[in-house]
């Protein structure tokens, strides 16, 4: 069965790096588009982009430009988000999912949590 | 950008009631609507896809209904277990956006 999995909890300071991994397994992954999504505390979920996992392109929402970088590593099925300069307001829950044709398949979530 | 307004966004209902909560599209999206049940500290999990579709595994208590570009996620008898926040999510054209979500709370 289609199973996304992603790497656990981090705690950073403000001004570190993260990257968050999603290792999918039980279907052909380069056939679906990857997209993350955003959860922060006690709000709603709000989509920050997709990754071509034929072609490695990258599409990111308004808000999500510059300091988050989607990659892929298709040798492993596993994709990656990575953030850079990290602030406070990045701390949320970061999923991985499946979600532009009718699977809806998500990963468990990373929380990244950044403080002083 | 295709905006998805979901109302209500929180509801008070008991064990036993029929519940829908609505989802409007800004323009058109083709049926290309699901609808996620999430509960706190869970990730997203699908219940609804193509307007109304059931997911596999996902009770029939559960439905979808489109009319235009209005849709509708139904439960036509609420159970314990179905407490928890819903969210619709068009997947018609990129950006994908969601709902606000719904908080179905016990009453």
């Amino acid at each position: 069965q289609v199973q996304l999995v992603q790497s656990g909890s981090e705690l950073k300071k403000p001004g570190a790096s993260v990257k968050v991994s999603c290792k999918a397994s039980g279907y052909t992954f380069n056939s679906y588009a990857m997209n993350w999504v955003r959860q922060a505390p006690g709000q709603g979920l709000e989509w920050m982009g997709w990754i071509n996992t034929k072609t490695g392109k990258s599409t990111y929402a308004q808000g999500f430009t510059g300091r988050f970088v989607f990659s892929l590593d298709t040798s492993v099925n596993t994709a990656f988000l990575q953030i850079s300069s990290l602030k406070t307001e990045d701390t949320a829950v970061y999923y991985c999912a499946r979600i532009s044709d009718a699977s809806g398949h998500w990963g468990q979530g990373t929380l990244v949590t950044v403080s002083s | 950008d295709i905006q998805m307004t979901q109302s209500p966004s929180s509801l008070s209902a008991s064990v036993g009631d029929r519940v829908t909560i609505t989802c409007r599209a800004s323009q058109g999206i083709n049926n290309y609507l699901s609808w996620f049940q999430q509960k706190p500290g869970q990730a997203p999990k699908s219940l609804i896809y193509a307007a109304f579709s059931l997911q596999r595994g996902v009770p029939s208590r559960f439905s979808g209904g489109v009319s235009g570009t209005d849709f509708t996620l139904t439960i036509s008898s609420l159970q314990p277990e179905d407490f928890a926040t819903y969210y619709c999510q068009q997947y018609n054209t990129y950006p994908l956006t969601f709902g606000g979500g719904t908080k179905v709370e016990i009453k």
